[in-house]
């Protein structure tokens, strides 16, 4: 168990950049969560996936937000079009089942737009 | 819709004192409660949870936590600060085990 990573730890891009992350979960989860939290907030949900399958999307996410997690493993979220209100700390979770189990969570990657 | 309120954006406590860190859910179902902790440059993790067993939950570093459903409160406790404890700590709910919605944070300082 090498825990949930994440890469890159930060990015910094300009307005109108697409930019995309990485998430590698717990190899056995089946679930995998991204949030977002900006500066003295705590994490807001953005998505999940049940193993390959994206069963719900926060209406945080845009349609610049895309999320993927192609045969179930590691995950990626992509915005494009990065507006400055988008800088934050993206963070992935990952836990055995549902929302009632542990969710383990990776360092977050900080994303500043400039 | 559900929330977590949590009072106090910031929290001082000498060492070796009570502290006391509270969290009010509004939810419509029956709720899982949780804490997290987020050290300095360290990702969140878990300091204990509710999960419709017993109301009064032990975790790990000392804490506990106390479901009051008639208070729709689970405030977090430890009866003695250590320096080691400083750190955000962020109370969480999930109704019904339906979806996951974490309050604002409380950041805790531990003074010497």
């Amino acid at each position: 168990d090498t825990g949930v990573s994440q890469d890159p730890r930060h990015k910094i891009t300009k307005r109108g950049q697409n930019v995309t992350f990485r998430c590698d979960p717990i190899s056995e989860h089946n679930r995998l969560y991204w949030y977002r939290q900006t500066l003295g907030q705590g994490p807001e949900f953005l998505t999940y996936f049940q193993n390959e399958a994206q069963l719900e999307k926060s209406r945080l996410l845009s349609d610049r937000f895309s999320a993927e997690r192609p045969k179930g493993s590691f995950s990626t979220l992509e915005i494009q079009r990065t507006e400055q209100g988008d800088s934050a700390m993206y963070l992935c979770a990952s836990s055995t089942q549902g929302f009632t189990d542990t969710q383990y969570f990776g360092p977050g990657t900080r994303l500043t737009v400039l | 819709a559900q929330s977590v309120t949590q009072l106090g954006s910031h929290v001082s406590v000498s060492e070796g004192a009570l502290v006391l860190l509270r969290c009010n859910y509004s939810s419509s179902v029956p709720p899982y409660l949780f804490w997290y902790v987020q050290y300095p440059n360290q990702g969140l993790q878990l300091l204990l949870k509710y999960t419709s067993a017993a109301t009064l939950v032990k975790g790990i570093n000392g804490f506990e936590a106390e479901f009051k459903k008639s208070e729709t409160s689970f405030h977090l406790t430890k009866p003695s600060a250590h320096m080691s404890d400083a750190a955000e700590y962020f109370c969480a709910v999930s109704p019904g085990g339906q979806n996951f919605v974490f309050g604002p944070g409380t950041r805790l300082s531990v003074l010497p």
